[in-house]
């Protein structure tokens, strides 16, 4: 079965400090990933999928298949990067999500 | 553009009574999600619309949650009679076919609490 593992419930960094959310899968296919983020008292929204190879307010996440990873990344945090994050994995071809059970990450002053 | 809309913000009831949660995607997407997040675990699908048509139901965890969309616009998930376990927040959300992989809008959620 599939199945996306996020090993840490809370990352708590300084500003300016790099971060690096980790996110493992599990799937014998070829799966889309995505980094999903929730800020306070806002939604849930779509912060970057791996087909885009794109750089979203400066996190990048590259999918590294020998290690089944997606692990978000950026160099220099920021206080307002303070949030939940979920990755989450489709099967190709599908559109039902499979998350994680999410990161909260905090970035002090 | 107006997000997606989800009724109540938050509802408390008592464990056998019925609640109706109400979901209201963004207009023109075909494709309607909900999904739930229990206290401490992930967010889990439940069921996926294209329009009218349930494609994809095999989240739901049991006959007493019952999802329709009549008329392929929004959509109501009822649970009926409500258990303690089904408290949680329910997201519903919508996306456009794109033919690639979905990239999903998701409304505030509705909160439930079963007491």
């Amino acid at each position: 079965a599939q199945r996306v593992t996020q090993p840490e419930k809370l990352l708590s960094v300084f500003k300016g400090a790099p971060v690096e959310l980790k996110c493992n899968y599990s799937y014998s296919g070829s799966p889309e990933l995505f980094w999903y983020v929730q800020y306070s008292r806002q939604r849930l929204q779509l912060l970057l999928r791996h087909i885009s190879r794109e750089s979203i307010k400066g996190f990048t996440a590259d999918l590294n298949k020998g290690e089944t990873s997606f692990h978000l990344k950026k160099p220099f945090a920021q206080e307002e990067d303070s949030a939940m994050y979920y990755c989450a994995l489709s099967r190709y071809n599908t559109d039902k999500l499979i998350f994680g059970t999410g990161t909260r990450l905090q970035v002090f002053p | 553009e107006a997000g997606v809309t989800q009724f109540p913000s938050h509802s408390v009831i008592e464990k056998g009574q019925t609640v109706t949660l109400r979901c209201d995607p963004i207009s023109g997407h075909d494709n309607l999600y909900w999904y739930r997040r229990v206290m401490g675990k992930e967010i889990k699908f439940l069921l996926h619309f294209v329009k009218e048509s349930k494609q994809d139901e095999s989240g739901m965890p049991n006959n007493r949650f019952l999802a329709e969309r009549t008329g392929g616009t929004y959509s109501t998930l009822k649970v009926q009679p409500a258990e303690l376990e089904d408290s949680g927040v329910y997201f519903c959300a919508s996306s456009q076919d794109t033919g690639g992989p979905p990239v999903l809008t998701f409304g505030a959620g509705s909160r439930l609490t079963v007491l």
